[in-house]
């Protein structure tokens, strides 16, 4: 089974832009989380979708948006992007997006998508 | 705030010593624990959760343990190897049905042959 995949892997961009990021999940896999990796900040959560409305929100400012697809498939974005979003963005799948956090409900992440902003 | 922490931000070990990586969290609800093991280019890794209702677990070579009287976990790691060598995160979600985890700044493992 694939795990979950994220295009593009490596992203690069001007301040002032907007950049839409994807990912699929492991194939099954109903629910999907965004989370932000910096050096400073480490990891922290952005959103959580499943059945195509987010379920959960981070400390982020609304630049930050995303969307599921029926296919489960999502997309995040973020406009008027800012020195500070070069981040590696993670996408993470999990079965039961009503099950809660439990053992055999775990997050696999994907590889990530390196944004650079300049 | 709540927040995950760690105590070492670097452990170097040998190669074929265990392995004891430590995280303390803050947040009395949380309920559920994950380790992760991040590689350089890759997303973290799932290595083993834990659940408030248990003590222990073990997987394959891993060990978590958690004591919630001083709300610390850790991760044993048995005979380590040279592929164990990657960041290390604990994480934490609190005791509701959502499922945000929390995660902590991270652990180096460097593994020495």
């Amino acid at each position: 089974k694939a795990g979950v995949t994220q295009t593009p892997r490596y992203l690069i961009k001007t301040r002032g832009q907007q950049v839409t990021l994807s990912c699929s999940p492991i194939s099954g896999h109903r629910s999907v989380s965004w989370y932000q990796q910096t050096p400073g900040q480490g990891l922290q959560f952005l959103f959580e979708y499943f059945s195509e409305t987010q379920r959960n929100k981070g400390n982020f400012p609304g630049r930050f948006s995303g969307r599921q697809f029926s296919n489960s498939r999502s997309e995040m974005n973020v406009s008027t992007l800012e020195l500070g979003d070069s981040a590696l963005y993670l996408c993470a799948s999990r079965l039961d997006p009503l099950a809660g956090a439990k053992v055999g409900n775990e997050q696999f992440f994907g590889p990530g998508t390196r944004l650079t902003v300049l | 705030g709540e927040s995950v922490g760690l105590h070492l931000p670097t452990l170097s070990v040998q190669e074929g010593d265990n392995s004891i990586i430590n995280c303390a969290y803050s947040n009395s609800a949380s309920d559920y624990f994950i380790w992760y093991k991040q590689e350089s280019g890759k997303g973290p890794q799932f290595i083993i959760d834990i659940r408030s209702n248990m003590d222990k677990r073990q997987g394959q070579r891993v060990t978590v343990l958690l004591n919630k009287t001083v709300k610390h976990l850790s991760l044993q790691i048995a005979a380590t190897q040279p592929g164990d060598s990657a960041v290390y995160f604990c994480a934490e979600n609190s005791r509701d049905s959502s499922y945000k985890l929390i995660f902590g700044s991270g652990t180096r493992l460097l593994v020495r042959p």
